[in-house]
Parts: structure tokens; C-alpha cells; sequence
């Protein structure tokens, strides 16, 4: 299986704009889609972008997501961050060959 | 909107065996594609396995951590999933979410989510 790569921690003041990235190891970004999701702790965790770049209904748009495949990664971005986004974020695709779920090993968030 | 709730959770022996059962509401387990995570204490998100729907084959697959180990069933009359978990390890201590797509899409993203329950494997 591919490996998504996501930074161990990411820090920003309230109101500004953060990107967590999510580096796909080998085969295309653009060939599965990416799901994101936000771990609170002592909670399960809560999808805040599916399909790449869509919103679920009552995710504030301030998330959004997209991908670069000239990097061959995913990005979340949150902006306007505030103190309720800190949290941990995990990336999350699936390997078509074998349809095997694949998590990165998640992002830590700290406003 | 799916509710999904785990129970059976506990303290086992390395070697032991405990089995988990993940309760759904609503009318769409039959056909949804159902998955167990981990979570080991101040860890990231681990696929357990998952098994499909009876429609698409009701087959099951497995990360290789557990494979051979860990046997993952579901009993549709009942709307519950089941996860069997034989030659515990240390390693496997960890919470287990039972998960499951919105069937609008894909499958292989998990839109529900259970509460998750603890297991221990320790001396």
C-alpha cells in the first residue's frame, strides 16, 4: 500500500489560515479520492471534507480541502482558525489495487 | 442518520481473545459496507478490516497487523457487526470505533462512527 505523510503538528493564532498537507508516497493523488477528518480528544472523529474539496453540511466553510498532483498531495486548509479547531486531523484515501483504507498518521492542530 | 454503538470492550490476557460487537440503527445496514479502526493510546487511525455488504459479496479483508488473527462478521437479522479477536497482543490495545459510508458514496469513507470501546491487553 501507499503511505499518506501529514506533518505532526501545525500552530496558528486565532483568525489566521493554516494548511495541513497529506503527501501521497506513490501512484496518483488524483486517482482516489481524500477524505478528511477532525479528532477531538476523547471523541471519534468527524469528517469535515469528503471528496477531496466538499463540505458536509454543517462544517463551517472555513474548511476546505484540495489537491495538487504536481506535489502528488492533499491539503485541508482553515481559515479564520479558531480556538474550537484545535484538534487532531487525519487525511484518509483508499489503495484501489487491493481496496485497502489508508490513514495518515495525523496532524495536530493548536490554535 | 446512523447510530452506531460498540460494547465489549475489556481487560485480556496476551494470548486471550475478546470479541466486539457494534450495534447500527436504521434501515441501511444490510447493505452498507461495515469497518473496524483502532486507535492505540496517543496514536493515530489504524484500518482494522472490513467486510462488505451480502449484495456486493459479503466478503471480508484485513490489515496485515491482524490477519489471520482477527475474524470480522456481521448478522444483518440483528443489525450488528462483530469483530473476533483471538492471539491478543500487547500491540493491539487500543480503542476500536466500528465505522460505516453514508451510501451515497464511496464505501471506503466513513461518515458514522461509533463511540468506541477500550481493549486492554495486558499481563
Amino acid at each position: 500500500n501507499f503511505m499518506l505523510t501529514q506533518p505532526h503538528s501545525v500552530s496558528g493564532s486565532p483568525g489566521k489560515t493554516v494548511t495541513i498537507s497529506c503527501t501521497r508516497s506513490s501512484g496518483s493523488i488524483a486517482s482516489n479520492y481524500v477524505q478528511w477528518y477532525q479528532q477531538r480528544p476523547g471523541s471519534a472523529p468527524t469528517t469535515v471534507i469528503y471528496e477531496d474539496n466538499q463540505r458536509p453540511s454543517g462544517v463551517p466553510d472555513r474548511f476546505s480541502g484540495s489537491i495538487n498532483s504536481s506535489s502528488n498531495s492533499a491539503s485541508l486548509t482553515i481559515s479564520g482558525l479558531k480556538t474550537e479547531d484545535e484538534a487532531d486531523y487525519y487525511c484518509q484515501s483508499y489503495d484501489s489495487s487491493n481496496q485497502d483504507v489508508v490513514f495518515g498518521g495525523g496532524t495536530k492542530l493548536t490554535v | 442518520e446512523v447510530q452506531l454503538v460498540e460494547s465489549g470492550g475489556g481487560l485480556v490476557r496476551p494470548g486471550g481473545s475478546l470479541r466486539l460487537s457494534c450495534g447500527a440503527s436504521g434501515s441501511t445496514f444490510t447493505n452498507a459496507w461495515m469497518t473496524w479502526v483502532r486507535q492505540a493510546p496517543g496514536k493515530g487511525l489504524e484500518w482494522v478490516g472490513r467486510i462488505k455488504s451480502k449484495i456486493d459479496g459479503g466478503t471480508t479483508d484485513y490489515a496485515a497487523p491482524v490477519k489471520g488473527r482477527f475474524t470480522i462478521s456481521r448478522d444483518d437479522s440483528k443489525n450488528t457487526l462483530y469483530l473476533q479477536m483471538n492471539s491478543l497482543k500487547t500491540e493491539d490495545t487500543a480503542v476500536y470505533y466500528c465505522a460505516t459510508a453514508n451510501l451515497y458514496y464511496d464505501p471506503y469513507f466513513f461518515h458514522y462512527w461509533g463511540q468506541g470501546t477500550l481493549v486492554t491487553v495486558s499481563s
